[in-house]
């Protein structure tokens, strides 16, 4: 059974840090890992889709890797912003089973 | 292309009362999921269905819950006899395959408020 964990599930940084949120599975048999991003009250907005073959994604500010034999993915945002402000949640596509699982998420705060 | 669309965005239901949330997924994706969001806590898969099937419903209660997804219009949560406990937010989202190149795309959700 597919487990996601979310490390740390809370984070308080000053603007301007860069910053690495992690998240690792217990099932390696994945076709790919999405991060999502959650605002208070609101829906999820996908930030970037690892698929199984890939090693990283970018996009603008935002790096995520993917190691699948380790089980192990990490986002690094750079230059953070207080717009930033979020919970950040990962979820793999499990192989097989063919349904995401969640993560248990990182609320990220980033002070002015 | 619109996203996924999710309705009603917020219900509010009495004790006993029967909820349904229904979710039209994007254009051309036959593949929907739907999950559960308690306050503080993370997404839990409930329900995964193609056109017209139920592949998995392991993640559903296995009373007072049901799930559609007809060949056609939207795929409709449905909540019998609602209790206290089932407020939450509901999540659904589509695909279009199930490959790895897969990417979801979720609703703003259905925030059931049970009074």
């Amino acid at each position: 059974k597919q487990e996601v964990t979310q490390i740390p599930a809370a984070l308080s940084v000053p603007e301007g840090e860069n910053l690495v949120l992690n998240c690792s599975f217990t099932d390696s048999a994945i076709y790919n890992l999405q991060w999502f991003r959650q605002d208070p009250g609101k829906g999820l907005t996908s930030l970037l889709l690892i698929q199984s073959s890939q090693r990283e994604q970018t996009s603008g500010r935002l790096n995520a890797s993917l190691d699948k034999s380790s089980g192990r993915s990490t986002l690094y945002i750079a230059a953070s912003q207080p717009g930033d402000s979020a919970t950040y949640l990962c979820a793999v596509f499990t192989s097989g089973t063919y349904k995401y699982i969640f993560g248990t998420g990182t609320r990220l705060k980033v002070l002015a | 292309n619109a996203g996924v669309m999710q309705n009603p965005r917020h219900l509010v239901r009495r004790r006993g009362q029967e909820a349904r949330l229904r979710c039209s997924p994007m254009k051309g994706h036959s593949h929907v999921y739907w999950y559960r969001q308690l306050p503080e806590e993370g997404l839990k898969f409930m329900v995964y269905l193609q056109k017209e099937n139920i592949i998995d419903e392991s993640g559903m209660p296995k009373e007072r819950f049901s799930a559609e997804f007809p060949k056609e219009g939207p795929s409709i949560l449905r909540i019998q006899q609602v209790v206290r406990g089932d407020s939450a937010a509901y999540f659904c989202a589509s695909s279009l395959l199930d490959r790895e190149d897969t990417e979801a795309f979720f609703g703003q959700g259905t925030r059931l408020t049970v009074v």
